[in-house]
């Protein structure tokens, strides 16, 4: 258990939709960090934040958006969803942002778009 | 473009045999270099990192990895697989950013691994 949880653990919904994805990080860490594993794009980075402001930002769609409240949770949030979205979301943490901070990876929300 | 290359998809070694896993970067300069490993239905979980100093590190469940600048590679190794070693692994950097601010990975395709009794 890495201490990072994710909720909820499978989602299954339609295109067109909405959904909202939930990550609470490790006891201490300020980073969070978004990840999308899909069998054709493999693991990919998608936004970073650091207590409450964004960090960096990878391959995430328009369509996506994210916040860290101040609470430090975060919230990844997908819309006008595609069958393309169906994918593993990862969610990790590290207590600081630095490329050298060790990431702590959560058990990931599947989301099938059907 | 930063990429992570593990050329082998799937990797079949039986139970007791050592087992090498390839992993090579293409980066301007030394990267920080971690492996993680995915069991089934599990997030990633760390293995080892390396930023600088000795080139072979030790992780945990009893791999280590060698930082080879000139091949830009850093493979994972193993003398003796468990049937629990049964995986997907997988390569990563996270590029140097000057400031340290940001912290994302890149990762490489993935390698499983299967352990034959």
């Amino acid at each position: 258990d890495s201490g990072v949880t994710q909720t909820p653990k499978h989602l299954i919904t339609a295109t067109g939709q909405r959904v909202t994805l939930r990550c609470s990080p490790r006891s201490g860490d300020l980073s969070v960090y978004w990840y999308q594993q899909s069998l054709d794009q493999g693991l990919q980075f998608l936004i970073q934040y650091y207590n409450g402001e964004e960090r960096a930002k990878g391959n995430i769609l328009e369509r996506f958006s994210a916040q860290q409240f101040p609470d430090l949770h975060s919230e990844l949030n997908l819309s006008s969803l595609e069958l393309g979205d169906s994918a593993l979301y990862f969610c990790a943490s590290s207590v600081a942002p630095g490329q050298g901070d060790e990431q702590y990876f959560g058990p990931g929300t599947r989301l099938t778009v059907t | 473009a930063q990429s992570v290359t593990q050329p082998d998809i799937h990797i079949t070694v039986s139970e007791g045999a050592s087992l090498e896993l390839r992993c090579n970067y293409s980066y301007g300069a030394t990267p920080y270099l971690f492996w993680y490993v995915q069991s089934p239905g599990q997030g990633l979980q760390l293995l080892l990192k390396y930023f600088s100093g000795d080139t072979l590190v030790q992780g945990i469940k009893g791999f280590e990895a060698e930082f080879k600048r000139s091949q830009s590679s850093f493979n994972l190794r193993k003398p003796s697989v468990h049937w629990s070693d049964a995986a997907e692994y997988f390569c990563a950097v996270a590029p140097i950013n000057y400031g340290g601010s940001q912290g994302n990975l890149i990762f490489g395709k993935g390698t499983k691994l299967s352990v034959k009794p």
